[in-house]
């Protein structure tokens, strides 16, 4: 059975620092990675999505890595602002079908 | 539509009372998923559809559970007898042909008094 971890589960941080979120994941025989965020009392908004195939995938000031090998993902966040502050959760589908097991997620305070 | 919605945003119920969720997915969306999420916990897996085909209800934590998507488009969750342990938010998220990238909605918060 997919295991998937989130550590920390909560980080806070000053505006303008560069940050790493993780993402570790027991079976790696993947199909893709999903990284998301939340805001509170709202749904999941898909940030970056990578395939199997594929190291890394980057938008804007997000970047994140996939190391299938070692089961790791590192979301990545450049200058961080205070509205990035969410919850921020990684997935992996059990196939291609898309059925995903998601991590417990990082809570992400970016302070003024 | 524009995105996925579901409804209503919020639901009380009294325990053992019936409950129905709605999921209205992306138009054209082949595939619809539905999760239930704890406080401070990551969505778990209900169901998958794909098209009005069930196709996998390995999650369901009993069968009180049941969903339903009949014309392969709207799908609906029901909970039947809800109880206190029912309380969660459920999202309903779907995906496109590729089935890679998924897409939720605002979820359903259910509160069983």
């Amino acid at each position: 059975k997919q295991e998937v971890t989130q550590i920390p589960a909560a980080l806070s941080v000053p505006e303008g620092e560069n940050l790493v979120l993780n993402c570790s994941f027991t079976d790696s025989a993947i199909y893709n990675l999903q990284w998301f965020r939340q805001d509170p009392g709202k749904g999941l908004t898909s940030l970056l999505l990578i395939q199997s195939s594929q190291r890394e995938q980057t938008s804007g000031r997000l970047n994140a890595s996939l190391d299938k090998s070692s089961g790791r993902s590192t979301l990545y966040i450049a200058a961080s602002q205070p509205g990035d502050s969410a919850t921020y959760l990684c997935a992996v589908p059990y196939t291609n079908a898309g059925k995903s097991t998601f991590g417990d997620g990082t809570t992400l305070t970016v302070k003024p | 539509g524009a995105g996925v919605s579901q409804s209503p945003r919020y639901k009380v119920a009294k325990r053992g009372q019936d409950v129905a969720l709605r999921c209205d997915p992306i138009s054209g969306h082949v595939s619809l998923f539905w999760y239930q999420q704890a406080l401070g916990q990551g969505p778990e897996f209900l169901t998958y559809f794909q098209n009005e085909a069930q196709l996998d209800k390995s999650g369901l934590p009993s069968d009180r559970f049941f969903a339903e998507r009949p014309e392969g488009s709207v799908s609906t969750l029901k909970i039947q007898r809800t109880q206190q342990e029912d309380s969660a938010v459920y999202l309903c998220a779907s995906s496109s042909p590729d089935g890679d990238e998924q897409f939720f909605g605002p979820g359903t918060r259910l509160t069983v008094l």
